[in-house]
C-alpha cells in the first residue's frame, strides 16, 4: 500500500524553466514533509522540508507548497539548471521518525 | 568526512549465501534507520534503532533479515540465504533525536546483487 503518491514519474524541462512535482498522502498522522534529491549511485540528500502548520517554504530556487486540507504538497524548482538533473523524492514522516517515500520523479534539465 | 558511511558499497553474491552490511552513523546520532531501495522506486523503511534498542521492524523484514546495533554505535544488517529478490540498494540513515525536526542523513548505500 503506497501511502505517499508522487507524480509525474519523469519530467523534462528547459534550462531556466520551472519544474513542478506533486505528492499526495493519506495518513493525517504524518508530521513532517521533506523532499530529497538523489543522484545516481548516491544516497538521498535533503533538499527542503516543511512542517504541516506552514503553507509555503522557500529556500533559494526551491519552494514547497503545502495544502493540509487536501493532503497534498508540491515542490517547485525555479530557474532550473542542468545540475538539477536528478531524481526527486517526496516523503512523509510517521511514527518513530521513519519516512514513507514517494516513488520518485526523474528530472532532466536540457541546456 | 563526518557523514553516514556504509560498507561495502557494492556486494555481489550467489543465491543462498549470507551477507552482512555495516553502517556507521554520524557520531552521537542516537537514531538509526535502514531502508531498501529497488530500481526506480523510493526507499522503503526496514527497521529503526534508538540507541541500541530495535524499536520497529517493517513487515518487509522477513526472518532471513536481522539487524543489530551493539552499544548504540554502528549497525549491521545481515541477510541469510539470499534470494534474487533481495537485490536492491540498502540505505542507512541517522538522526539526532534531541530535536523534533533534525535532519535525517542518508549514507551512500550498499548495492546488493544476488545472482
Amino acid at each position: 500500500q503506497q501511502q505517499v503518491k508522487q507524480s509525474p514519474q519523469s519530467l523534462i524541462v528547459q534550462k531556466g524553466g520551472i519544474s513542478i512535482i506533486n505528492c499526495a498522502y493519506e495518513n493525517t498522522a504524518f508530521d513532517y514533509f521533506p523532499w530529497y534529491q538523489q543522484f545516481p549511485g548516491k544516497g538521498p540528500a535533503l533538499l527542503i522540508a516543511i512542517r504541516p502548520d506552514v503553507s509555503e517554504k522557500k529556500e533559494g530556487r526551491f519552494t514547497i507548497s503545502f495544502n493540509k486540507s487536501a493532503k497534498q504538497f508540491s515542490l517547485h524548482i525555479m530557474d532550473s539548471q542542468p545540475g538539477d538533473s536528478a531524481t526527486y523524492f517526496c516523503a512523509a514522516r510517521g511514527s518513530w521518525g521513519k519516512f514513507q517515500f514517494g516513488a520518485g520523479t526523474q528530472v532532466v534539465v536540457t541546456p | 568526512d563526518t557523514g553516514v558511511s556504509q560498507d561495502p558499497r557494492h556486494k555481489i553474491t550467489k543465491r543462498g549465501q549470507n551477507v552482512t552490511f555495516r553502517c556507521d552513523p554520524i557520531s552521537e546520532h542516537n537514531r538509526l534507520y535502514w531502508y531498501r531501495q529497488t530500481l526506480g522506486q523510493g526507499p522503503e523503511f526496514l527497521t529503526y534503532f534508538q540507541n541500541e534498542a530495535q524499536l520497529e521492524k517493517s513487515r518487509l523484514l522477513s526472518d532471513r533479515f536481522s539487524a543489530e546495533r551493539p552499544k548504540g554505535s554502528f549497525s549491521t544488517l545481515e541477510i541469510q540465504r539470499t534470494e534474487q529478490g533481495d537485490s536492491a540498494m540498502y540505505l542507512c540513515a541517522s538522526r539526532d533525536g534531541t530535536g523534533s525536526y533534525n535532519e535525517q542523513f542518508f549514507g551512500p548505500g550498499t548495492r546488493l546483487t544476488v545472482l
